[in-house]
């Protein structure tokens, strides 16, 4: 299995609190993702990464804000959490990018916003 | 937009049936992937298909790409109480650089 990390696992905060999620992987994967899962939505691409400092957006950026300074760092930021951003979040990582690469997953992250 | 529609939602058997879920599109995809994920844990890729038409076995699972590449199904032949867990396809129908789509997922429960 590819070391992906997460931290912190479960946050409770208050609406309108900067939060930062942080991914770690041990692979040395060029792409790096940040979903997030809510019920009846299945997994949601927020953001994602090809390399150091290039990000791009997913499907659910709004909100939300990514850096990668390291290839095995890749930060996730809600400038200002809302409750509608209590959710799921999983990191995950593939190698190349590719539609045929295996994306692995992190363990998790679970957000309550209050 | 939800370009991968997955059917059933929910799906509740006693061990030893059979079950198939569905992935389906109106898009052509380049490739599909399924993956498990169990509860508290992220997901696990199980198989990519590339190839219309094409058919992968894993021991009791059996997984099809349609001919069109629009579509994709999974079957569980005698299902365990080790298969529960949410199944979810995905893939990209963007044309260029992969942007990952996931479907919203088939919840299975297997009863002893």
């Amino acid at each position: 299995d590819a070391g992906i990390t997460q931290s912190p696992r479960h946050k409770v905060t208050e609406t309108g609190t900067p939060v930062t999620l942080r991914c770690h992987q041990t692979e040395n994967h060029r792409y790096m993702y940040w979903y997030r899962q809510d019920p009846g939505h299945g997994l949601r691409l927020i953001h994602y990464s090809y390399g150091v400092k290039d990000t791009d957006k997913g499907e659910v950026s709004d909100g939300y804000s990514v850096s990668r300074s390291k290839t095995e760092d890749f930060l996730l930021t809600l400038e200002s959490a809302t409750s509608s951003q209590t959710s799921v979040y999983f990191c995950a990582t593939s190698p190349s990018g590719a539609s045929t690469d295996t994306q692995y997953f992190g363990p998790g992250t679970r957000l309550t916003v209050l | 937009t939800q370009l991968l529609e997955q059917s059933p939602q929910f799906l509740s058997i006693q061990e030893g049936e059979n079950l198939t879920v569905y992935c389906n599109s109106s898009s052509v995809f380049s490739s599909l992937q399924w993956y498990r994920q169990e509860p508290g844990e992220g997901p696990v890729l199980l198989v990519t298909v590339v190839t219309g038409g094409e058919v992968k076995k894993l021991k009791r699972l059996t997984f099809q790409f349609g001919d069109a590449r629009k579509d994709s199904s999974l079957h569980i032949t005698a299902a365990q109480p080790g298969d529960t867990g949410l199944y979810l396809c995905a893939g990209d129908a963007s044309g260029g650089s992969y942007i990952p789509t996931f479907g919203r997922g088939t919840s299975l429960i297997v009863h002893p």
